[in-house]
C-alpha cells in the first residue's frame, strides 16, 4: 500500500512569489491536514481537510491557504513568500476526522525562501 | 486548552542502554488521544503508537514499551537496549476527540533528538 507522497520534496522560492504544494494521500483515506515544521516554532497545524471542506485550521495567515479535490488529494498554498516561510511542509492523511485515528505523514515539502 | 511538554531535548546514550523520553501533556478534554511518532533525518514522521486517554495499559512492542498515567498526565516512551538506528528525533502529540466536532489535529511537543552511539 502506497504511503502519503507530497510533491515536489524541494523548493525554492524567492520573497513574494507564491508557491503550491501537493499531496496525496494513502488510498482510502479521506482527511488530509497540513502542519509547518520549523526549528523556532517546531511542528504547527495549518489545516484538515476532509470531503473537500476544511474543517479546521490553525493560527496562520489568510496568505495560507489550501484546498481538496474529490479523490481526496489536497494542495496548499502560500501567496506573498516571506523569508519566515521557510520550513519542512508536512501532510498528513487518515482515515475520517475526528482524533481517534492515526495519522500517517508524508516525506514532506523543503520550502526555502530567498 | 492543549500542550505536550518534552523537557529533554537531546539524550545521548550508548548503545544496548536503555534510554526512556518523557512526555507530559495538559488538556481539558476527558476524552483523548496520545501519539508517539519518530523522526529520521529524512524528515518523514513515522507513527508509532495511539493510546486513548481511557487505556492506561501499558504497552510493550519488541524494544519500545509506553507507560501512560493519567494521574501525572504523562506518557513516557523506553526504549530497551537501544541501536545506533534508533537514533531520530522524537515526538509526543495530543489529539483531543469530540464526537460532535471533527476536531483531528495533533499538538506536538518540541521533541526529543535522541543519538545513540555504536
Amino acid at each position: 500500500k502506497a504511503g502519503v507522497t507530497q510533491t515536489p520534496r524541494y523548493l525554492i522560492k524567492t520573497r513574494g512569489q507564491q508557491v503550491t504544494l501537493s499531496c496525496s494521500p494513502i488510498s482510502g483515506h479521506r482527511s488530509v491536514s497540513w502542519y509547518q515544521q520549523t526549528p523556532g516554532q517546531g511542528l504547527q497545524f495549518l489545516f484538515e481537510y476532509f470531503s473537500e471542506t476544511q474543517r479546521n485550521k490553525g493560527n496562520f495567515p489568510g496568505r495560507f491557504s489550501g484546498r481538496q479535490f474529490s479523490n481526496s488529494r489536497s494542495e496548499m498554498n502560500v501567496s506573498t513568500l516571506e523569508l519566515g516561510d521557510s520550513a519542512l511542509y508536512l501532510c498528513a492523511s487518515k482515515r475520517a476526522v475526528g482524533g481517534d485515528d492515526e495519522q500517517y505523514f508524508g516525506p514532506g515539502t523543503r520550502l526555502t525562501v530567498t | 486548552a492543549q500542550k505536550v511538554t518534552q523537557a529533554q531535548t537531546e539524550i545521548s546514550v550508548v548503545e544496548k542502554e536503555d534510554v526512556t523520553l518523557d512526555c507530559v501533556y495538559e488538556t481539558r478534554d476527558t476524552t483523548y488521544y496520545l501519539f508517539w511518532y519518530k523522526q529520521p533525518p529524512s524528515g518523514e514522521l513515522v507513527f508509532l503508537i495511539r493510546r486513548n486517554s481511557f487505556d492506561e495499559q501499558n504497552e510493550i512492542s519488541g524494544r519500545y514499551s509506553w507507560n501512560f498515567q493519567k494521574s501525572t498526565s504523562s506518557f513516557n516512551f523506553t526504549i530497551t537496549a537501544s541501536q545506533v538506528v534508533d537514533s531520530a528525533v522524537y515526538f509526543c502529540a495530543l489529539s483531543p476527540f469530540d464526537r460532535g466536532s471533527t476536531l483531528g489535529r495533533l499538538y506536538f511537543g518540541r521533541g526529543t533528538q535522541l543519538t545513540v552511539w555504536p
